[in-house]
């Protein structure tokens, strides 16, 4: 009952490194998203996915790229790292039936990014 | 304006306290509404939806005011165990998530 998988756990990165996130999810959700949790700001997104082949921009996108691969898989790279993204990041996945309410959101693990 | 304000505490209780969070949030719009806990170093989880009529699951009560647009959650009988933050969640048209700052409860033997 794996439900939210994201990797790497933790990395540290030089600045100007990239690298990505990975995030998968096995309870058939349509929606994905990326946020990020920094002290006394609370969750941010970064950038959703409402279905698989749609992504949008979030609350901070800047310096952040994703990929909805398929259904299951959304990940999230830093192309050029910068200290300021040092933080930790949730990746997340949500149903949404036709006509439904009250979905709730189910999260991954979370990855500890320090960029140095 | 921030969607989803509460006042970020922290609180310190003794056990077997009672202890009660608020959480004000601005569209009024807003479709669907949770309390989740995030324990230090974890992923945030569902502590429980909340309802117009309220609801009650064990020792926690959560009440939804739509027109004043306020959520508030009750901690009956605190445990040591109950000690994480505590993060008030709006869910808007278009299936986007607001989260509070959080609410940190540390419960005091």
């Amino acid at each position: 009952n794996a439900g939210v998988t994201q990797t790497p756990k933790f990395q540290v990165l030089k600045t100007g490194q990239s690298m990505t996130l990975q995030c998968a999810q096995d309870m058939n959700h349509n929606s994905m998203y990326w946020y990020r949790q920094d002290p006394g700001m609370g969750l941010r997104l970064i950038y959703y996915s409402a279905s698989e082949g749609t992504t949008d921009k979030g609350e901070v996108p800047n310096g952040y790229n994703v990929s909805r691969l398929n259904k299951r898989e959304f990940s999230l790279r830093l192309e050029s790292a910068a200290p300021s993204q040092t933080s930790v990041y949730f990746c997340a996945s949500t149903l949404v039936p036709r006509g439904a309410t009250g979905n709730t959101i189910y999260f991954g693990e979370g990855s500890w990014l320090t960029v140095v | 304006r921030k969607e989803v304000e509460q006042d970020p505490g922290p609180f310190n209780v003794p056990e077997g306290a009672t202890v009660a969070f608020n959480c004000t949030y601005s569209n009024s719009a807003s479709q669907s509404f949770f309390w989740y806990r995030q324990d230090c170093r974890k992923e945030p989880k569902l502590l429980m939806s909340v309802y117009s009529s309220g609801n009650e699951d064990g020792r926690f009560t959560a009440q939804l005011n739509r027109a004043s647009q306020y959520i508030s959650l009750l901690i009956r009988d605190s445990k040591l165990s109950d000690s994480a933050t505590y993060l008030c969640v709006v869910r808007t048209t278009g299936n986007q998530f607001y989260f509070g700052t959080g609410t940190s409860l540390t419960v005091i033997p």
